[in-house]
């Protein structure tokens, strides 16, 4: 499978600030990646599709304009957190599918846990 | 709309004994299961998958059951251990989206 990193591991913020969250394969090149968002207790909820070279595709009531995902390379994607408020406080991952798309199996990189004071 | 449910919250068992995690779908389109096992504050790391196209598969001491009619799958893990002391999740995904649908996740204990 996969190995995936994600930068920082942790973060504290002031509301209004944004912060950028990386997601790196480290062994894989992947042209689509996965972001992520749990809330303590819950499941893992899919926000967007980050697509290498073109626009990142959101899941319904995800702020696109919120949530800005640049997929630079095949290797790096990066989700910012802009203008952040505390209900933006979350744990976000991302992962990486490989496979064929029809058995695609997903690898999750270690999650970033964002406090938004 | 939780189109992937896993209705026990928690399930604890003795080191030795079977642990069977149960998963239900209402989504007759998913056509891939997969389980993750997640500790707190870490991403998930996967388990072991079926397709649609099977009703068993097995790895090591884990076992997935996919009963298609019943739209029911179950991780079985025998024996269990105090290492597979975690949160469960099964996931599904239908067709070539890759994306992902989880479900609420079954924390396991594990007693030695």
């Amino acid at each position: 499978g996969a190995v995936v990193s994600q930068h920082p591991s942790r973060v504290i913020c002031k509301s209004g600030t944004s912060v950028k969250i990386e997601c790196r394969s480290l062994d894989f090149q992947a042209t689509t990646m996965f972001w992520y968002r749990q809330f303590p207790k819950q499941s893992l909820m899919l926000m967007a599709t980050s697509n290498e070279g073109s626009k990142a595709t959101y899941e319904q009531g995800v702020e696109k304009d919120k949530f800005l995902i640049n997929h630079a390379s095949l290797t790096l994607s990066t989700l910012t957190v802009t203008s952040a408020h505390p209900e933006d406080s979350s744990f976000y991952i991302c992962s990486v599918p490989t496979g064929l798309a029809s058995t695609q199996t997903q690898y999750f990189g270690p999650g970033t846990r964002l406090l938004v004071l | 709309d939780q189109q992937v449910k896993q209705n026990s919250p928690s399930l604890s068992v003795q080191e030795g004994r079977i642990s069977i995690l149960n998963c239900d779908y209402t989504n007759s389109m998913f056509d891939y299961f997969l389980w993750y096992k997640k500790y707190p504050a870490e991403g998930p790391t996967f388990l072991i998958s079926i397709s649609s196209i099977k009703d068993k598969n097995e790895d090591g001491r884990f076992t997935v059951f996919l009963n298609k009619s019943a739209k029911h799958l179950s991780l079985h893990i025998v024996p269990s251990q105090p290492g597979d002391s975690a949160v469960y999740f099964c996931a599904a995904s239908s067709g070539n989206t890759g994306k992902l649908i989880f479900g609420q996740g079954t924390t396991l204990q594990v007693k030695p």
